[in-house]
């Protein structure tokens, strides 16, 4: 069985760039996630879908980051424009569960992205 | 606020010690805890996960336990190897949040 899908694998961009992260679940996962790690730090949540629906948006910097899930399925994580600070790699993850019980985690590869 | 600690930050073994790796929390109202260990330049991966209802859990040299009342949970690695050189973080669950440690870095001697 396939495991989450992420791409790119990494990306370089200028500041003020967009840019955009593709994730695909494990297949019958009902709920992903998008989160942001820092060198050194663990993932901090930045948005939780349980299958369309935003459940959980609170830590996405809406003036320029955007996530959608159209049909439940696979994710779409976008930048812009793009700033130096944003420099990190971003992760996709999915789980059986739902509400309060997160269930167990998968973590696809993660999106490696570079600001200039 | 759940806060999730791990100690040491960095560790090195020679190959074939056992070895545990720390991790506290602050809020002892969790669904579960998770374990992960993420290669350098790699996604997470679940190595175990422990419900607020069990003691611990056991896959092949791993071991984690739960200790809900203190807020804490080990990972002991039993007769470790280089090939178990990678970053090993923690992650609480429960309130619909997620949440995560900063890792030990460990690093097994051939």
């Amino acid at each position: 069985e396939a495991g989450v899908v992420q791409s790119p694998r990494y990306k370089i961009i200028e500041k003020k760039q967009p840019v955009a992260f593709w994730c695909n679940p494990i297949s019958g996962h009902n709920t992903l996630y998008w989160y942001l790690q820092n060198l050194g730090q663990g993932p901090e949540l930045l948005i939780r879908y349980e299958n369309e629906e935003a459940v959980d948006d609170s830590q996405l910097p809406k003036d320029r980051f955007s996530a959608e899930r159209l049909k439940g399925v696979d994710s779409t994580l976008k930048i812009q424009p793009a700033e130096l600070g944003d420099s990190a790699v971003y992760l996709c993850a999915s789980s059986l569960a739902s509400g309060w019980d997160t269930g167990e985690l998968f973590f696809g590869e993660g999106s490696r992205l570079t600001v200039l | 606020k759940q806060e999730v600690t791990q100690i040491p930050a960095a560790l090195s073994v020679p190959e074939g010690e056992n070895l545990v790796l720390n991790c506290s929390f602050t809020d002892s109202a969790i669904y579960n805890l998770q374990w992960f260990r993420q290669d350098p330049g790699k996604g997470l991966t679940s190595l175990l996960l422990i419900q607020s209802s069990q003691r611990e859990q056991t896959s092949g040299r791993l071991n984690a336990s739960l200790d809900k009342s203190s807020g804490r949970s080990t990972l002991y690695i039993a007769a470790s190897q280089p090939g178990d050189s990678a970053t090993y973080l923690c992650a609480v669950s429960g309130g619909f949040k997620t949440i995560f440690g900063a890792g030990t870095r460990l690093f097994v001697k051939a």
